[in-house]
């Protein structure tokens, strides 16, 4: 199973644009990558998600690399409440079902 | 507005009760999923289920079984709770398509 390495921690200035590594080097060919957040005490939230293409919307921007060995995540214009622990998965079909794996993440402080 | 509920945000058993963490959606989703989070550890997958009545496991199922009785209700059910699982439970679903998952709030339970 293809799995993600992402740093454990990130600042940046309000703002200012947030760019969020990660690697998933093992990825295979069908395999898409996601992003979630998840902002203190509440569940994890949708971001973004892309094959091999960019992709853009009104949250966030995704750059896969060609080789698809790594993306970044960027947030335009970071906000306060943009601070949260970020997790880039790779989605691994399995018998007809989803089931995607979530790492530790990444905590992003966004400073005022 | 789509939504996962999940019964009662926050529990106290005490070792040995039987436990039931119930999840509801409203999506007509096919997948959905059991997690736990406990810190430095990230989100865990302990169940999911692709269908009615069927159920996989995920990484950490030991101490625990859950039902599809229906499509739109999923159960965790900890038989004989201890303390080591004292944690923040999430449930989420997906369709089977786009694979991006919708969180309930979480279910803070200890065990004392």
């Amino acid at each position: 199973d293809a799995k993600t390495t992402q740093p454990t921690s990130m600042d940046c200035a309000e703002g200012r644009a947030a760019n969020l590594p990660c690697n998933h080097s093992t990825i295979s060919g069908n395999e898409y990558v996601y992003w979630y957040r998840q902002i203190h005490s509440q569940g994890p939230q949708y971001i973004i998600h892309g094959l091999k293409n960019n992709e853009t919307n009104e949250m966030a921007s995704l750059i896969i690399t060609e080789d698809r060995k790594s993306s970044t995540l960027i947030l335009p214009h970071a906000t306060l409440r943009d601070t949260a622990v970020y997790y880039c998965i790779v989605r691994r079909p399995q018998g007809g079902s989803e089931k995607l794996v979530f790492g530790k993440g990444m905590k992003l402080t966004v400073n005022p | 507005d789509v939504k996962v509920t999940q019964s009662s945000r926050y529990l106290v058993k005490r070792t040995g009760e039987k436990v039931f963490l119930e999840c509801v959606q409203d999506m007509d989703h096919e997948n959905m999923f059991w997690y736990r989070q406990d810190p430095g550890l990230g989100l865990r997958l302990i169940y999911f289920s692709y269908d009615v009545k069927m159920k996989e496991k995920g990484d950490i199922p030991e101490g625990y079984s859950v039902s599809r009785e229906k499509k739109e209700r999923f159960s965790l059910i900890l038989e004989s709770a201890s303390t080591n699982q004292t944690s923040m439970y999430l449930c989420a679903s997906s369709d089977r398509v786009a694979g991006e998952l919708f969180f309930g709030e979480g279910s803070r339970l200890t065990v004392l």
